[in-house]
Order: structure tokens, then sequence, then C-alpha cells
């Protein structure tokens, strides 16, 4: 089984400030399966960044993905106070697909 | 736009089965792979199993001698069992699309939370 281990746990940020979130794979992943899902409170995981970089739709432009083989990262550019959420990284390469613990990105 | 709604019981006894419900609507499921994924209050998620519309299933090994996923007798849902259940099941539980065995999780349903107590 695939670990994804997400940092930091939680990133405490100010609207306007950029976010940079990590996950690491215990074993190399091929970016096709690597995906990023926003989660607030009470709702469903919304799915942000498919294949490592590519952008879900409707999903704006300040939300990129980039990484490979272990390390990945998801940048928020410019935090819009509606970004404040958790967020998960996920592999869906190989069975059974896992997911990271995730990190909280709170206002400071 | 697919719409998925997870329906079934807030609570189950321990030992029992939790039997829930995916009804797909704005869609058909054919041609789609359809899972279930979990997540206990306040802790991340865990993928539990997916099936493909004609019947073939993949589980997590960690579930798999407790859980069987069909294809409902309505043509668009789709249904978990969950056998002899602990509180450690206690969970929201969501069912989402994805379009291959190898793709990320495109739509989901809003969720369940399903309790397992006496």
């Amino acid at each position: 089984e695939i670990v994804l281990t997400q940092s930091p746990g939680t990133l405490s940020l100010s609207p306007g400030e950029r976010a940079t979130l990590s996950c690491r794979a215990s074993q190399s992943v091929s970016s096709t399966y690597l995906a990023w899902y926003q989660q607030k409170p009470g709702q469903a995981p919304r799915l942000l960044i498919y294949g490592a970089s590519s952008r879900a739709t409707g999903i704006p432009d300040r939300f990129s993905g980039s990484g490979s083989g272990t390390d990945f990262t998801l940048t928020i550019s410019r935090l819009e106070p509606e970004d404040f959420a958790v967020y998960f990284c996920q592999q869906c390469g190989s069975s059974p697909r896992t997911f990271g613990q995730g990190t909280k990105v709170e206002i400071k | 736009q697919v719409q998925l709604q997870e329906s079934g019981p807030g609570l189950v006894k321990p030992s029992e089965t939790l039997s829930l419900t995916c009804t797909v609507s704005g869609g058909s499921i054919s041609s789609f792979y359809w899972s279930w994924i979990r997540q206990p209050p306040g802790k991340g998620l865990e993928w539990i199993g997916y099936i493909y519309y004609s019947g073939s299933t993949n589980y997590n090994p960690s579930l798999k001698s407790r859980v069987t996923i069909s294809v409902g007798t309505s043509k668009n849902q789709f249904s978990l069992n969950l056998s002899s259940v602990t509180a450690a099941d206690t969970a929201v539980y969501y069912c989402a699309r994805h379009p291959t065995p190898y793709t990320d999780f495109d739509s989901w349903g809003l969720g369940t939370l399903v309790t397992v107590s006496s």
C-alpha cells in the first residue's frame, strides 16, 4: 500500500498570502495518478487537481499542482476567504487507492 | 451534471451489517466506476472499494473480508454492505464516480453519517 504523508498538518496564513502544501509518497507514483481535493466542513471533498497538475473543471487558476515521483505540491497563489479548508492528496494508480491525512489551511 | 445521493440507516448495532445505497441521477451508471469512501469523524479518507457497472469489483484489502458492493436492482443504484461492524466503522460514508479504475473521483455524494452503537 502506498502511504501518502502530507505536510504541514496545519498552515496558518492570511488572505492574499501564498500557500504551499506538500504530499510525499512512500513509493513512486506516476503523475497521471495523483489528485488533490478540497474539503470544507460538512461537505464532500471536491476535486481540484488531477494528473498532478491539471485543474478540474471550474477550478480557479490560483490553484496549481506540480511534482513527480514521490514529491508533489499544491500551491494556492493568493488565498481567497473561500480557500480556507482541508486539502487531501490521493493516489489512484495502485490498489488500494490511498489518501493523505490532510492539510488544514486556516486563517491566521 | 451527475448527482449522487447516499441513503440508509444512520444507526447500526455492533456485529450487524451496515447497508447503504447510492442513487445516481442526471446520468447513467453505465461505463463508469463507482466507489465507496468513508471518513471517521475528524479523520481522513479511506477508500472502501469500487464496482464497475457490469458488476466487477475491487476492494480495499483491509476491509475485503467484510465488504460487498453490488449494482442495485434499480438501474441507477449501487449498494454497500459492510458486515460485523464495530464502533471503528462509525464514519461518514460517501459514494463517488470515476471514469476508469485509475482515475480520480470526479463526482461525490454529500455523504451520510453511520454510527455504530448499541
